[in-house]
């Protein structure tokens, strides 16, 4: 069936450094969202990208959707320590299926 | 606001034991999703529904069933629970046409 991968599954950043993570489909995906879970929390809706190579920011976030809508990445300019926790794509091709996620540290 | 609410937070139950994990929604969402998230696993889709009496099975239906008999409701049944269903289970719901799910605060299931 399809899978989203995602990469790294952990990454450990000083504050103020960058930070991405890696989104891949085996198939060509609708859209693709990100959520982002807090400790203890539940997933959170961040964004949805529908079109082919866009790109669109929220604040220090950068989320890029590929040209062959098969892959997607979610950069963190200047990380802070509420950026902490897992970070989630999932892709919707009728049902929407997540990736593993990547988890966030970050030292102050 | 938005709400997504599963009938328990923790929940521990025994080997053999029949289990139902409800949601309520309140948004008046067609799609209703049941997920459950393992460490290093991600989110994994058990079952969804995109109307009353309509499922479909996600990647993992094994060892489980679903009802949803009012469109406000989507119920998780592990016919017979087993050690391995121990996990996080998380319910979601979202209008159709492949929009923003919203998440309930999860049930934690420990089966001993």
């Amino acid at each position: 069936g399809q899978q989203v991968m995602q990469i790294p599954q952990y990454q450990h950043v000083q504050e103020g450094e960058d930070f991405t993570t890696y989104c891949n489909s085996s198939t060509t995906l609708s859209n693709i969202q990100w959520y982002k879970q807090r400790p203890g929390g539940h997933p959170v809706f961040l964004i949805q990208l529908v079109k082919s190579g866009e790109v669109k920011k929220q604040k220090r976030l950068t989320f890029q959707f590929g040209e062959a809508k098969k892959n997607s990445s979610l950069h963190i300019t200047a990380t802070q320590t509420t950026d902490v926790g897992t970070y989630f794509c999932a892709g919707h091709t009728g049902k929407l299926i997540f990736g593993q996620g990547t988890t966030l540290q970050v030292k102050p | 606001d938005v709400k997504v609410t599963q009938s328990s937070r923790y929940l521990v139950k025994r080997t053999g034991e029949k289990v139902f994990l409800e949601c309520v929604q309140d948004m008046d969402h067609e799609n209703m999703f049941w997920y459950r998230q393992d460490p290093g696993l991600g989110l994994r889709l058990i079952y969804f529904s995109y109307d009353v009496k309509m499922k479909e099975k996600g990647d993992i239906p094994e060892g489980y069933s679903v009802s949803r008999e009012k469109k406000e409701r989507f119920s998780l049944i592990l016919e017979s629970a087993s050690t391995n269903q121990t996990s996080m289970y998380l319910c979601a719901s979202s209008l159709p046409m492949d929009t923003e799910a919203f998440f309930g605060q999860g049930t934690r299931l420990t089966v001993v």
